[in-house]
């Protein structure tokens, strides 16, 4: 079945320092994939997405492209602040038609001053 | 944007008691509703997926009868777990889209409500 693996955390940064964010996928066929940001205490944002291969998503400084060859939707960012701390999920969606969203463990980003 | 809550954002029961679970779209109608359980260090996982008026559909291996949804309003939704035992101890997570289940919206999450049973 299709699954989405990221990388472990927590991961530990100063503030201005670039980020990047491990994230591969297995999938039949086209996969629309999906970066998600949890901050304490709210509900999972959607923080950018790609709909198909080469695309890149970007929002607030992150970005992050569509790597079919290497199945792979790594999320980063130049320079990341103190409130850029959170969980960060990433997803894919089968593009069935059907809204069902599979994520992968999520991964800890603490960004200390 | 859009906005989801849960209530309550965490409660306690003892094994055996039945548990009900609350999810609202606040400035949205939701056709759409989906109720997903995280583990501890694992993914989110989702349970089922249901539509206004509508009976729920649920992923493979979970039980309905056990997972009881109620879509009644386009801006409620309702996850009771019964008889709860320990190991449905988790994180509750829903989910609402103004879209139909086959389209292609974004879904806005709530914040989670986390079940202890004892």
């Amino acid at each position: 079945g299709d699954s989405v693996t990221q990388m472990e955390g927590p991961v530990t940064l100063s503030e201005e320092a670039f980020l990047t964010i491990n994230c591969t996928y297995t999938a039949t066929g086209y996969p629309s994939l999906f970066w998600y940001v949890q901050y304490p205490g709210e509900g999972l944002q959607l923080l950018l997405k790609a709909t198909k291969a080469d695309d890149k998503g970007s929002n607030k400084g992150f970005e992050a492209t569509y790597r079919k060859e290497t199945t792979s939707f790594h999320l980063e960012k130049g320079s990341v602040q103190v409130s850029d701390s959170a969980v960060y999920f990433c997803a894919l969606s089968a593009n069935t038609g059907f809204q069902k969203l599979v994520f992968g463990t999520g991964t800890r980003l603490l960004v200390s001053p | 944007g859009a906005v989801v809550s849960q209530h309550p954002s965490w409660v306690i029961c003892k094994s055996g008691t039945s548990v009900k679970i609350e999810c609202r779209s606040l400035d949205f109608q939701a056709t759409t509703m989906f109720w997903y359980r995280q583990f501890p260090k694992q993914s989110l996982m989702l349970m089922a997926t249901s539509n206004e008026g509508s009976k729920a559909t649920y992923e493979q291996g979970v039980e309905k009868d056990k997972f009881l949804i109620n879509h009644a309003s386009l801006t409620l939704s309702t996850l009771t777990v019964t008889s709860a035992h320990p190991e449905d101890s988790s994180f509750y997570i829903c989910s609402a889209s103004s879209g139909g289940a086959w389209g292609t919206d974004t879904q806005y999450f709530g914040p989670g409500t986390r079940l202890t049973v004892l």
